[in-house]
């Protein structure tokens, strides 16, 4: 079945810092991938998706690129701002039921 | 305003209670969702809906029920709470299969 592996946490950085937040999958065919982010007390929002291999996914000075030839998503900021604290979740979509299947999520916190 | 809106809040129940959990979406999306969210395990699909009255179990499903007679309506019952039910639930809606989800602001349920 699916599944996806991302880094354990918790991530501390200093604002400015460069984030990286590594993410693996495992699926069958060709899976739709995406971040979510959830700040405290929220619901999870979608931060960015690509759907198809070597597509960049950009939001808010985020990015992850679709690697197929190393199952890979990673979750990169140039700089983070401590308004980056927050849960990051890694998910993918495919097969039938389109049910998104989540890895455990980082959770970042960014100091001033 | 449009969106995705999950009631209670909050919700402080009794082990063998019934409680019913809402959501409701105003973009009348096709797809719906139920995940629960549990420390070391993310989030964890329950039951999903790809239109009014079809439903399909998830990863999770024992010891819930959902309906679907409205579009914008995708309740989540709980016939008889155990503790092991104590979770964050998250609804979530999407417009086809594979497109992003959208996810409410959650539910906390306590079961004592």
């Amino acid at each position: 079945g699916n599944s996806v592996t991302q880094m354990e946490g918790p991530v501390t950085l200093s604002e400015e810092a460069f984030l990286t937040i590594n993410c693996t999958y495992t699926a069958t065919g060709y899976p739709s991938l995406f971040w979510y982010v959830q700040y405290p007390g929220e619901g999870l929002q979608l931060l960015l998706k690509a759907t198809k291999a070597d597509d960049k996914g950009s939001n808010k000075g985020f990015e992850a690129t679709y690697r197929k030839e190393t199952t890979s998503f990673h979750l990169e900021k140039g700089s983070v701002q401590v308004s980056d604290s927050a849960v990051y979740f890694c998910a993918l979509s495919g097969g039938s039921n389109y049910k998104l299947t989540f890895g455990k999520g980082t959770l970042l916190t960014v100091n001033p | 305003d449009a969106g995705i809106t999950q009631s209670p809040r909050y919700k402080i129940t009794e082990t063998g209670r019934q409680v019913t959990l809402m959501c409701h979406q105003t973009w009348s999306h096709s797809y719906m969702f139920w995940y629960r969210q549990d420390l070391g395990h993310g989030l964890r699909l329950i039951y999903y809906s790809a239109a009014a009255d079809i439903t399909d179990k998830g990863e999770v499903p024992d010891g819930y029920v959902v309906s679907r007679s409205k579009t914008e309506n995708f309740p989540l019952t709980l016939e008889s709470a155990t503790r092991s039910q104590t979770s964050v639930y998250f609804c979530a809606s999407s417009e086809t299969g594979n497109q992003p989800q959208h996810f409410g602001d959650g539910t906390r349920l306590s079961i004592l």
